[in-house]
């Protein structure tokens, strides 16, 4: 089995602030993947950044990195120097036993 | 990169009809396609993988009597809401998966079905 949360259901951020959206996960899966995803209202689902659980150093890609504790079992995304158009949904999600589970979610609002 | 398409992105049927939603993958092969549903202001939820060639493997609670899915070829999946209700009205999103390091799966733009 495995479990997936996010405890933030929403959060306001000021424009050019850096924001941390929290992840943490459970799984017994020894090898797995943990993936964030942007959706804007439009719908789409907008991959992100990944993290394997094997990989030694944190990802970064762009203005996105995962701060990822093996050890804690958490893999937060950081923002930096948010922009308006950041403004979406955001799901952390893992990929173990073949399948793909999204967190709830957490709804970010960029402010001007 | 890797493009998946969906249609139609929207639909509205009566209830009782059934609606069939595919899900193309347009420059790549997959072998695996996953079909998910988000409620709104929900995750969302793995309805079932689907493999070419093969029966479709649906999640707990998930009726595969109602939620028909056809992997047909390798570019091409289809999920029908058979005598669709309107609690089955929901944002549908299909991804592909394209195997590697990592696995990684390509989302579709999803397919809004509203059942009046």
């Amino acid at each position: 089995a495995q479990k997936i949360t996010q405890t933030q259901p929403g959060m306001f951020v000021q424009e050019k602030e850096a924001v941390t959206l929290d992840c943490t996960y459970d799984t017994s899966d020894p090898s797995y993947g943990l993936f964030w995803y942007k959706q804007p209202s439009s719908g789409e689902m907008i991959f992100l950044i990944y993290q394997g659980s094997y990989d030694q150093q944190n990802a970064t890609e762009g203005r996105y990195s995962l701060n990822f504790q093996k050890a804690r079992k958490s893999a937060n995304l950081v923002i930096s120097a948010s922009q308006l158009g950041d403004s979406a949904m955001y799901f952390c999600a893992m990929y173990g036993w073949g399948k793909l589970q999204f967190g709830a979610g957490t709804q970010v609002v960029v402010t001007p | 990169g890797a493009v998946v398409s969906q249609h139609p992105s929207w639909v509205i049927c009566k209830s009782g009809t059934s609606v069939k939603i595919e899900c193309r993958s347009l420059d790549f092969q997959a072998t695996t396609m996953f079909w998910y549903r988000q409620f709104p202001k929900q995750s969302l939820m793995l309805m079932a993988t689907s493999n070419e060639g093969s029966k479709a493997t649906y999640e707990q609670g998930v009726e595969k009597d109602k939620f028909l899915i056809n992997h047909a070829s390798l570019t091409l999946s289809t999920l029908t809401v058979t005598s669709a209700h309107p609690e089955d009205s929901s944002f549908y999103i299909c991804s592909a998966r394209v195997a590697g390091v990592p696995d990684t799966q390509y989302f579709g733009p999803g397919t809004r079905l509203t059942v009046l």
